[in-house]
């Protein structure tokens, strides 16, 4: 079955650490997205990738790194320097890249609670 | 900049009502997607619907219904005849076509909570 996968489902962090979040899809699709969520909010774009080996921030992207090594896989690094990042992290792919009307597919997202 | 506005951030109704959830939007842009989608308590998104400014057929889908209308922006979702599967957090989405990257701007979602 085609998705998106996200692990861990949840995750615990001391204050300090750098922690990574794993997204890979089997999709084939060539763009890919990070998003965070508060309680009772809507979703931010944190960063976003339309092709390998690139990517751009989005509207909150301080203390946040991403890679894109491979189509498939989108990981995000949650850095020490992030004020705030215990929140609900959701990744999600779309077909193609410059094309705004293609959905958006979701995996089923990571919680992360620092400590 | 373009900016989705979802008033209601909860509803709660008794099965068999029906609810309408409200999404009104700003943005400049002449070509843009509006998009709705369901988030059940697992949290993974479900793509519900996508609708396109130069379409403002309104659609149906089962008990789903979308009335698109541009002269108000606004692009409101009904639910006919509720189920208490249909408890979930709604979000109204926009995109558009001068935007890099497929950027979606989301609204703070509006929770619907259906009781038996």
């Amino acid at each position: 079955d085609g998705g998106i996968t996200q692990s861990p489902k949840y995750l615990f962090r001391k204050e300090g650490q750098n922690v990574t979040l794993s997204c890979e899809q089997n999709l084939n699709h060539d763009a890919m997205y990070w998003y965070r969520q508060d309680p009772g909010q809507g979703l931010r774009l944190i960063y976003y990738s339309q092709i390998v080996n690139d990517f751009q921030k989005g509207d909150i992207a301080e203390g946040y790194s991403v890679s894109r090594e491979k189509k498939e896989s989108f990981p995000l690094t949650v850095t020490s320097a992030q004020k705030n990042p215990t929140a609900f992290y959701l990744c999600a792919s779309s077909i193609a890249r410059g094309a705004p009307y293609n959905e958006q597919f979701f995996g089923p997202g990571t919680r992360l609670t620092v400590l | 900049a373009q900016k989705v506005t979802q008033a209601q951030t909860e509803i709660s109704v008794v099965e068999k009502e029906d609810v309408t959830l409200d999404c009104v939007y700003e943005t400049r842009d002449t070509t843009y997607y509006l998009f709705w989608y369901k988030q059940p308590p697992s949290g993974e998104l479900v793509f519900l619907i996508r609708r396109n400014s130069f379409d403002e057929q309104n659609e149906i889908s089962g008990r789903y219904s979308w009335n698109f209308q541009k002269s108000t922006s606004s692009f409101n979702f009904t639910i006919t005849a509720s189920q208490v599967v249909d408890s979930a957090v709604y979000f109204c989405a926009l995109s558009e076509a001068q935007a890099a990257g497929n950027k979606l701007t989301f609204g703070g979602g509006t929770r619907v909570l259906v009781k038996p």
